[in-house]
């Protein structure tokens, strides 16, 4: 089992629509939990962390936690084609280092 | 405040020669990460350093690969001697103490012919 799964690409949704990003993680000890944006060519760029339970908004992203599922998923609303990237879920672990999955890439088609 | 800097920004090398990556953290940051990214995969630890010792090196293919932090500033990736399946862009991160992000430099795009 891989330690941070990511759902398979790519995904396309029309400019304008709700873009849904999901992920799972292994170790359940886990505790912080980001969302990079990796645009072709481009190295990683934060855009969303998030620690606790639930929902963190910041402004279109809202990233959402479930760590009893061991579930993280990053909502895109209003999607925009600047949007078009591949997303990274990336998650913590004891030695303050981060695994990686693999990414879902994002098309926005205007 | 100034970015993580990583040269150079590509590299092409044939097989069996040996290479070398520089990365310069953000000031201040004490710990600083070194991941490998192959095309269409998510980044993957190599090593990582916290200020100028070895936190965790366990992926790190250390028959041919090596990698140092002098003074807990600069730091080089280096390997030796290289091979197909190193073709990777070697990306180099640094965050602050506690629970953040990293903030991840350009990378550097090695391709191995």
């Amino acid at each position: 089992q891989k330690e941070v799964e990511q759902n398979s690409g790519p995904l396309s949704v029309p400019e304008g629509a709700i873009a849904s990003l999901n992920c799972t993680y292994s170790d359940r000890g886990s505790q912080s939990f980001f969302w990079y944006r990796q645009y072709s060519g481009k190295s990683p760029e934060l855009i969303m962390s998030i620690y606790s339970n639930g929902d963190k908004e910041d402004g279109r992203f809202t990233a959402q936690l479930n760590k009893a599922s061991q579930y993280v998923s990053l909502l895109i609303r209003d999607s925009q084609p600047s949007d078009s990237a591949t997303y990274l879920c990336a998650v913590s672990t004891n030695n303050n280092d981060m695994r990686f999955g693999a990414g879902t890439r994002l098309t926005v088609k205007p | 405040e100034a970015g993580v800097a990583q040269s150079p920004r590509y590299k092409i090398i044939e097989k069996r020669q040996s290479v070398a990556f520089w990365c310069n953290p953000i000031s201040g940051h004490a710990t600083l990460y070194w991941y490998q990214q192959i095309l269409g995969q998510g980044p993957k630890l190599l090593i990582q350093f916290q200020n100028n010792g070895v936190v965790d090196d366990s992926q790190l293919p250390k028959d041919r690969f090596s990698a140092e932090r002098l003074k807990g500033v600069d730091s080089t990736l280096k390997i030796q001697p290289a091979k197909l399946e190193d073709s990777a862009v070697y990306l180099c991160a640094s965050k602050r103490g506690g629970d953040y992000g990293y903030t991840f430099g350009s990378g550097t795009r090695l391709t191995v012919v």
